[in-house]
């Protein structure tokens, strides 16, 4: 059985504060790993989709990395904002079956003004 | 607005209705998925379409049918379901690029709450 595991489940910070956030899956047969921001009452929104070792992705103030040899992803979000209030999942994808993504909980992120 | 729409946003149905969630993409992909939010649980995937036609069953009861006519509508028929199948039901569509190693995004609607009473 397949595991991805998020941490924290939940954090609490104030506006302009930084923060991460971390994900954990299984180093055998990746494909990808995916980044989604889900605000309450949206669709998940696709962030990131990272394949390669080393990886580093940015879309404004957020930015993520990769390590597939050790089974790790960080999400940073640089002077969190209200608006960055939302749910973050992160979901593996395995070589033998890319389409089947596997989501981990996710951490809920509050950031308040 | 991601381009996947999915009807009802809400569905109450007892156990014996016969009931049907819609989904529908505007962005001329060629795979579509059903995946299930339970309370307290990650998002699992249910069901995979490729150019029509199901790719990945995990292991789902039959009183959830999925149908896909053509490549930008997918439906799930409901039958019989159990107050434990209450959940957001989400639909989601990618472009399969057969693994280039792209990454595969995947898009999604903002999902059918269900409740069964």
């Amino acid at each position: 059985i397949l595991n991805v595991e998020q941490s924290p489940q939940s954090l609490h910070v104030q506006e302009g504060d930084s923060t991460n956030f971390t994900c954990s899956f299984p180093s055998s047969n990746f494909y990808a790993l995916h980044w989604y921001r889900w605000e309450t009452a949206k669709s998940p929104e696709a962030l990131f989709v990272m394949t390669l070792n080393g990886d580093e992705k940015k879309k404004g103030r957020i930015s993520a990395t990769l390590n597939t040899k050790e089974g790790y992803s960080y999400l940073y979000i640089k002077g969190s904002q209200p608006e960055d209030s939302a749910t973050y999942l992160c979901a593996f994808a395995m070589n033998t079956g890319f389409q089947k993504l596997v989501f981990g909980t996710g951490t809920r992120l509050l950031v308040s003004p | 607005e991601t381009g996947v729409t999915q009807t009802p946003r809400h569905l109450v149905m007892g156990m014996t209705n016969k009931k049907s969630l819609k989904c529908e993409q505007h962005l001329g992909h060629n795979a579509m998925y059903w995946y299930k939010q339970s309370a307290k649980k990650p998002l699992e995937l249910m069901f995979v379409y490729n150019f029509k036609e199901q790719t990945e069953n995990n292991s789902v009861p039959s009183r959830f049918s999925p149908e896909c006519p053509n490549s930008s509508h997918l439906f799930l028929h409901l039958h019989t379901l159990q107050p434990e199948d209450s959940a957001l039901y989400l639909c989601a569509s990618s472009q399969d690029r057969g693994g280039d190693n792209s990454g595969n995004t995947i898009y999604f609607g903002e999902g059918s709450w269900l409740t069964v009473v």
